[in-house]
């Protein structure tokens, strides 16, 4: 069965600091990647994906991430944060037409950012 | 616009009120969903359909219904809540089922107190 850990519950950073959220996923194939994120009090908005080809990949808000297949990861990093990005990230691991076709979260890491 | 909504937003109801959430999609997308989020656990998928008339249970269905009756539209009821059913819900679709299709687009989420 598909699992996806996310190693670290809560991480504080500072404004303007560097981050990076950590993604392993346990699956008999590739998968198909997602970074999910929740803001305070909304629902779930795709950061970006990872199907196939290039390895790392860009998202919205200036977020990437890197696929590594010995590793069964996929990292989430921003080079900079901003206050706004304060919120719960979710990494998620995608079926391939596999019964019940559902996403496999994590159970997220929520990001405090300090002035 | 393109979007998933859910109705009602928040709701406050008590043991054994028969309760439906409802989730409407604009995107002419086969596939809907509909996940549970709890503290710690991510996201689990309670059922799923693959089409009209076509549903099935997902990792946590107990206590639940669903109907898909018209694309656009995939009700989850609550027969007979109990309090270990208050969550947050979201509903999601998504295209179809290869490639690029497998990107879930998420609704904003029901906030549900089971008294």
């Amino acid at each position: 069965a598909q699992s996806v850990t996310q190693p670290d519950i809560h991480i504080t950073v500072s404004e303007g600091a560097s981050l990076e959220l950590r993604c392993n996923y346990s699956y008999g194939a590739t998968p198909y990647l997602f970074w999910y994120v929740q803001s305070p009090g909304q629902g779930l908005q795709l950061l970006l994906k990872y199907f196939s080809g290039d390895t790392l990949v860009q998202g919205i808000k200036g977020f990437e991430a890197e696929f590594k297949r010995s590793q069964s990861s996929f990292n989430l990093r921003k080079p900079s944060v901003h206050w706004s990005d304060a919120a719960e990230y979710f990494c998620a691991v995608g079926p391939l037409r596999t019964a019940g076709n559902k996403l496999t979260f994590g159970g997220g890491t929520r990001v405090l950012v300090k002035p | 616009e393109a979007q998933v909504t859910q109705n009602p937003r928040y709701l406050i109801t008590v043991t054994g009120k028969k309760l439906t959430v409802t989730c409407s999609q604009n995107m002419n997308h086969e596939y809907m969903s509909w996940y549970r989020q709890d503290p710690g656990l991510g996201l689990r998928q309670i059922y799923y359909s693959m089409n009209v008339e076509v549903t099935d249970k997902g990792d946590v269905p107990e206590g639940y219904k669903v109907s898909r009756k018209e694309k656009r539209n995939f009700p989850l009821i609550l027969e007979s809540p109990s309090p270990n059913q208050t969550s947050l819900y979201f509903c999601a679709s998504r295209p179809g089922l290869a490639g690029e299709q497998e990107t879930q687009y998420f609704g904003p989420g029901t906030r549900l107190l089971v008294l």
